[in-house]
């Protein structure tokens, strides 16, 4: 099946640091890649869709300045979160979807934690 | 608005069969997942169901009725690995993924 890499599993970064997040599609063309983010015991969330070359489309509530998104290919997306806080500590998953396929692909999810 | 409801918790015998139900209103449908997240980490597929009916694979069957807004998960021969949450989530007009917040399933010996 399709394999969606996501890095890094965890981090830990201070106060006013920015975090990079990489989601890459490994064996097809991620046409559509989508960020969420995962409280504990809660649903996921979602921040924001990026296509291929054009810029992302964020949620209502999400600060595009702080999340920046950038899907440069159709194997690569990133997410930064930019002068991190201790609240934007959460769990950030990606997910991808090609042309032709229904089903989404999820990252291995990725914990950041903000001190 | 749009809404998914599901159970947030259950608790079932290892060998025993549960079943967890998901209701939802949404702008179009365009069918319906359920994912199986284990914590801490990211979900996994199970199925996708975007006609009325049955879906059986392996231990694991899913039910849609779109004219009810309703889905079951069915899991049978439960194995304390099958211990996780289980995400019901609706693709709307825009193929968007509505998700519901997920039921934590409880496997006892």
């Amino acid at each position: 099946g399709a394999v969606v890499s996501q890095h890094p599993s965890r981090v830990i970064c201070k106060s006013g640091t920015s975090v990079k997040i990489e989601c890459r599609s490994l064996d097809f063309q991620a046409t559509t890649m989508f960020w969420y983010r995962q409280f504990p015991k809660q649903s996921l969330m979602l921040m924001a869709t990026s296509n291929e070359g054009s810029k992302a489309t964020y949620e209502q509530g999400v600060e595009k300045d702080k999340f920046l998104i950038n899907h440069a290919s159709l194997t690569l997306s990133t997410l930064t979160v930019t002068s991190a806080h201790p609240e934007d500590s959460s769990f950030y998953i990606c997910t991808v979807r090609t042309s032709g396929v229904t089903e989404a692909f999820f990252g291995q999810g990725t914990r950041l934690t903000v001190v | 608005g749009q809404n998914i409801d599901q159970p947030t918790e259950m608790t079932a015998t290892e060998g025993a069969i549960v079943q967890i139900n998901c209701t939802y209103q949404t702008s179009g449908f365009n069918g319906l997942f359920w994912y199986q997240q284990h914590a801490g980490e990211a979900p996994t597929f199970l199925s996708y169901n975007v006609l009325d009916g049955l879906e059986e694979k392996g231990r694991f069957s899913s039910f849609l009725s779109r004219s009810k807004g309703y889905s079951y998960l069915l899991l049978k021969e439960l194995q304390m690995k099958d211990s996780a949450s289980y995400l019901c989530a609706v693709m709307d007009s825009n193929y968007q993924l509505i998700w519901g917040a997920g039921t934590k399933l409880i496997i006892k010996p």
